[in-house]
């Protein structure tokens, strides 16, 4: 089955400064690569995806990458806000079968002033 | 639509006790999902259910749970007997196949069993 590994676990930025997490995967089939965004008392929400057609995607501050040779791909934010402060996990998954993700451990996000 | 509704947010249950979590997917979402979330293990998927029929359950930990999903609207988180160790947050999500790979996450069941 599908393996997926993120780092940092816990990661702190001050306010303006950029956010990289990054996530291997395990499953060569994989092609579907979500990030949820968790905040204190709710449950995890998507915030961006990326399919393995494309390398990189952009929705505002943030951006995704994907390297499929490498299996990795990682989460960029920019111009951080306390608001970023959460935490994100990565996923890999199928799409157009089962809507089964595999999700990574999570990375604490701290956006300090 | 207000999203995937899960009931109770909090449970807090004595050891050996019968536990039921509950979950209403989104309208017209085909697959429905159960998580369990905890600081060791991260999210984990349970089981998952397709046109209300199971169709993984090897997550599910041990005989001590199960879940069913009687129709497109409801389905359930049994746990029984309970023990400390399922303390943890159980999520329930659905998604829609045809459009999206897209899961849509419940606010959580914070369960403890003391």
């Amino acid at each position: 089955g599908e393996n997926v590994e993120q780092h940092p676990s816990t990661l702190s930025v001050q306010e303006g400064d950029s956010a990289v997490i990054k996530c291997t995967y395990s499953d060569s089939a994989s092609n579907y690569f979500p990030w949820y965004k968790q905040e204190l008392g709710k449950g995890p929400q998507l915030i961006i995806d990326i399919r393995s057609n494309v390398g990189e995607k952009k929705d505002q501050r943030i951006a995704v990458t994907l390297n499929k040779t490498a299996k990795h791909f990682s989460l960029h934010i920019t111009e951080t806000q306390p608001e970023d402060s959460a935490v994100y996990f990565c996923a890999a998954g199928l799409t157009g079968t089962a809507s089964k993700l595999t999700f990574g451990t999570g990375t604490r996000l701290q956006v300090t002033l | 639509d207000a999203g995937v509704i899960q009931s109770p947010r909090h449970e807090v249950t004595e050891m050996g006790q019968e536990v039921t979590l509950r979950c209403k997917p989104i309208s017209g979402h085909d697959y429905l999902f159960w998580y369990r979330q905890t600081m060791m293990r991260g999210l984990e998927l349970l089981i998952y259910f397709n046109n209300n029929v199971p169709i993984d359950d090897s997550g599910m930990p041990e005989d001590r749970f199960s879940a069913k999903m009687p129709n497109a609207s409801f389905s359930t988180l049994k746990i029984q007997p309970s023990e400390p160790r399922d303390s943890a947050v159980y999520f329930c999500a659905s998604s829609f196949r045809v459009r999206d790979t897209e899961a849509f996450f419940g606010q959580g069941t914070r369960l403890t069993v003391v």
